[in-house]
């Protein structure tokens, strides 16, 4: 089946840094989302992103379906950014998730 | 407001019984979920509906059972056969076979 990764596990970083999170995937897929969950276990839909790039306030997303990867962008991060960071993708009317990358921003 | 609600928010069991999970949405989405949480980990999916009267096994769906009598609803039992159902539960809905999911607020179960 396809596999997931995302990179890298776990970042530590000063408010107002700016990261970048990475997601490959094995196998073509007809979708992918990002997902922030928050530390009360609330999943947040970030992006839905097939392809192209899309921008929502400090946060943008790029996905190459071609190379298949996708990375996120996190601009002057937040106190509030914290959490765990997902992606997911669509195959045969599925998601099937990365393990997540772990963020913390330390104000 | 449109949504998915999930309840209850926590939830205790003992060991032996059999508790169901409550998942309602009212975004007239035909697709509902169920995936489990362990800490630090990543979702697991239990069960898909895509359409009612319909749903179909994934990969963890051993000691659980759902049903999909309404196109709203989309309840999870826990059974007594789940020998470690300590976990967050989380359940979510598409417009259709995995489009833009949309995730409720979660359930803790925890066996006592």
């Amino acid at each position: 089946g396809i596999q997931v990764e995302q990179s890298p596990p776990d970042l530590i970083l000063q408010e107002g840094a700016n990261s970048t999170l990475r997601c490959n995937f094995s196998d073509s897929v007809n979708n992918l989302q990002w997902f922030h969950q928050n530390p009360w276990g609330q999943l947040i839909n970030l992006f839905y992103i097939p392809s192209g790039t899309k921008q929502n306030g400090r946060l943008s997303a790029t996905t190459v379906a071609t190379e298949r990867y996708s990375l996120l962008y996190i601009s002057s991060s937040q106190t509030t950014d914290s959490g765990v960071y997902f992606c997911a993708v669509e195959r045969d009317y599925q998601l099937i998730w990365g393990a997540g990358t772990k963020l913390i921003i330390k104000p | 407001d449109g949504g998915i609600t999930q309840s209850p928010k926590y939830l205790f069991r003992k060991e032996g019984q059999n508790v169901t999970l409550s998942c309602e949405q009212n975004l007239n989405h035909d697709a509902m979920y169920w995936y489990r949480q362990d800490p630090g980990q990543g979702l697991r999916l239990i069960y898909y509906s895509q359409i009612v009267n319909d749903f179909q096994k994934g990969d963890i769906a051993e000691g659980y059972s759902v049903s999909r009598e309404k196109k709203e609803s989309f309840p999870l039992t826990v059974t007594s056969a789940q020998k470690n159902p300590t976990a967050f539960y989380l359940c979510a809905s598409s417009i259709r076979g995995a489009g833009e999911a949309f995730f409720g607020q979660g359930t803790r179960l925890t066996v006592v």
